[in-house]
């Protein structure tokens, strides 16, 4: 069956480091890959989409990772800020509507 | 409106009562989604709907569970008989579901919180 494998233990980096957070699957041809943001009591926020025939997408602070030969993406958040601790979840699309979620995994940036 | 929004924000029922969860997606938007989370999981795929097509409920965990979407616009998710293990946050997203557009965002709502005691 289909599984999509996020780091399941939080994630403590220090404010200003690059926090890297990994989404891996097995099972699955994605068409393309997403990585939202959720905040505790919120319903998730996209952040970024990246397609199979992407390796690397940046938006801001952002960059994305994509391999499908290694089925893994990389998130990437450059100069670290408190104000990025959250969840961050993984999702994966194939060419029907239907997405798949990772667990995420949840970003503690200590000041 | 702005966003998506669902009603109510908080739900506590006891077990074996019924219970509707309301989402009201973004104008324009034809494609909405349900989707569970419980504490600590990912967020579980319930049911789709795509303009007037017929809705994809393969995510539905039981026949207790059903959606309706009426006028293309706002959707009821119903739940019957509620049990223990159907307290979870209820989210609703829609998209603006142009199906030549295979990659599109999803807007999620805020989310209901069921408990069921």
């Amino acid at each position: 069956s289909q599984k999509i494998e996020q780091n399941s233990e939080a994630l403590n980096i220090q404010e200003g480091k690059t926090a890297t957070l990994t989404c891996n699957y097995t099972n699955y041809s994605p068409a393309y890959l997403q990585w939202y943001r959720q905040d505790p009591g919120r319903g998730p926020v996209f952040l970024l989409l990246i397609r199979e025939n992407e390796k690397e997408k940046r938006k801001e602070r952002l960059k994305v990772t994509f391999d499908t030969t290694l089925k893994q993406s990389l998130f990437h958040i450059t100069a670290s800020q408190p104000a990025d601790s959250a969840t961050y979840l993984c999702a994966l699309g194939g060419r029907d509507d239907k997405i798949i979620f990772g667990k995420g995994t949840r970003l503690h940036i200590l000041p | 409106g702005a966003g998506v929004s669902q009603s109510p924000s908080n739900k506590v029922t006891e077990k074996g009562k019924d219970v509707e969860l309301r989402c009201d997606p973004i104008s324009g938007h034809t494609a909405l989604y349900w989707y569970r989370q419980s504490l600590g999981q990912g967020l579980e795929f319930l049911i789709y709907f795509q303009g007037n097509s017929a809705p994809d409920k393969s995510g539905l965990p039981s026949d207790r569970f059903s959606a309706e979407r009426t006028g293309g616009s706002v959707s009821t998710l119903t739940i019957q008989r509620t049990q223990q293990e159907d307290s979870a946050v209820y989210l609703c997203a829609s998209s603006l579901g142009t199906r030549f557009m295979i990659q599109e965002t999803q807007y999620f709502g805020p989310g209901t919180r069921l408990l069921v005691l």
